[in-house]
């Protein structure tokens, strides 16, 4: 399984857009790169998944780089309800494995 | 909504006790997963089941077995708990695809006290 590594903290804007990078160059041809969170206290709530291609939903997007050796996750307007701590993980389709996340503190 | 639910939110246990913990989800999902979390270690993956009677090792299952005798049950036993056991145990769930793939769904967490 492919490992990620991410910065360990980062400060955003509210508002402004929140880009969290993840590097995971080991990645095989069929993993897929998910991204959770984590607010205190709280379970891990999904965000977002891809394979190669870019990917958006209603709560953020994923822009994958075309060797899949790094992705970055975008929450386009910070909230304070954002500050969590964000989990870029990767795997085949049974096991996830997670590292110790992004810690995102978005700003008044 | 897909809900998975931790028997306890918190508990408290002595040395040297079995301890059980129990995951249930409601969305029929085939995979179901065991997970602790300790500061500065993030979460890391103790056992999956992908079926029934079915369980994989993750990366730290050293003290520790599972049970899936339902689909929708997956317990977690500590045989012989120890104060380095003390931790935040997470439960989560997901749907086998094996095409496109989908996300896992996490309980609330049971605080795991040894003394």
């Amino acid at each position: 399984d492919a490992k990620t590594t991410q910065p360990p903290s980062m400060d955003c804007a509210e508002g402004r857009a929140a880009n969290l990078p993840c590097n995971h160059s080991t990645i095989s041809g069929n993993e897929y790169v998910y991204w959770y969170r984590q607010i205190h206290s709280q379970g891990p709530q999904y965000i977002i998944h891809g394979l190669k291609n870019n990917e958006t939903n209603e709560m953020a997007s994923l822009i994958i780089t075309e060797d899949r050796k790094s992705s970055t996750l975008i929450l386009p307007h910070a909230t304070l309800r954002d500050t969590a701590v964000y989990y870029c993980i990767s795997g085949g389709y049974q096991k996830v494995t997670f590292g110790t996340g992004t810690k995102l503190q978005v700003i008044p | 909504d897909v809900k998975v639910t931790q028997s306890s939110r918190y508990l408290v246990k002595r040395t040297g006790e079995k301890v059980f913990l129990e995951c249930v989800q409601d969305m029929d999902h085939e995979n179901m997963f065991w997970y602790r979390q300790d500061p500065g270690l993030g979460l890391r993956l103790i056992y999956f089941s992908y079926d029934v009677k079915m369980k994989e090792k993750g990366d730290i299952p050293e003290g520790y077995s599972v049970s899936r005798e339902k689909k929708e049950r997956f317990s977690l036993i500590l045989e012989s708990a120890s104060t380095n056991q003390t931790s935040m145990y997470l439960c989560a769930s997901s749907l086998r695809d094996l095409i496109t793939n989908t996300e896992a769904f996490f309980g609330q967490g049971t605080r795991l006290t040894v003394v």
